[in-house]
């Protein structure tokens, strides 16, 4: 079975900085895209960003609010996603998840997001 | 604000059909024919009920269905059943400066 566990979230000041991991398992982490995304306390989704495999161009895409603020990188040999987070707002609160793309067969569509972890939450407050 | 427009709330009774609906623009639903709906019960995390417009991903009942017009998709729950209470939320490709835009969610209550 498919395993996205998180862990990294906490409390942090604004302007503060945190950083994310979610470690994958029973599935091809290397061959899969990685998403992560996120909801606010009481609040709809919102898609933070993806990163794809290495080997293909533009790798990783942001969504513009967290755009120059956010790095999402990945360790394929650790089968790990990281989502570091720089000069945090109370706005970024929210639970964060890391999830992958969802696929059939050999299509896959970029909007359909399947596996989902638990989530992790992140707390920016003074 | 999200970038996809759906309503509030819906309801319905026990075997009854409902709509929910999801508005876009010509950025994200009137472009793509990528567009996904979720399901998420209180405490849980989301899950796909529907892909691309009008596909189920393999397990999902097919009393969910899908599909779209425009810049509108919807999706359609027939025969509704209790334990399908939950908050609804739609997702698409979008050409805007974030490349997927969610909806803000629809609370489906089953009276």
């Amino acid at each position: 079975d498919v395993q996205l566990v998180e862990s990294g979230g906490g409390l942090v000041k604004p302007g503060g900085s945190l950083r994310l991991s979610c470690v994958g398992s029973g599935f091809s982490f290397s061959d899969t895209w990685m998403i992560w995304a996120r909801q606010a306390p009481g609040k709809g989704l919102e898609w933070v960003g993806r990163i794809k495999r290495p080997t293909e161009g533009r790798p990783i895409d942001y969504a513009a609010p967290v755009k120059g603020r956010f790095t999402i990188s990945r360790d394929d040999s650790k089968n790990t996603l990281y989502l570091q987070m720089n000069s945090l707002r109370s706005e970024d609160t929210a639970v964060y998840y890391c999830s992958t793309r969802f696929c059939s067969g050999e299509t896959c569509w970029d909007e359909a997001i399947d596996n989902w972890g638990q989530g992790t939450m992140v707390t920016v407050s003074s | 604000q999200s970038a996809l427009t759906q309503p509030a709330s819906v309801s319905g009774s026990p075997g009854q059909s409902i709509t929910i609906s999801c508005t876009g623009t010509s950025s994200d639903l009137g472009r793509y024919n990528y567009v996904s709906w979720y399901q998420q019960h209180p405490g849980k995390v989301p899950k796909l009920i529907i892909y691309a417009v009008s596909n189920r991903p393999s397990g999902v009942s097919n009393r969910f269905s899908g599909s779209k017009s425009g810049s509108t998709a919807s999706l359609t729950i027939s025969g509704l059943q209790p334990e399908d209470e939950a908050d609804y939320y739609c997702n698409s490709y979008s050409s805007s400066n974030t490349l997927v835009v969610f909806g803000g969610g629809t609370k489906l209550t089953v009276l």
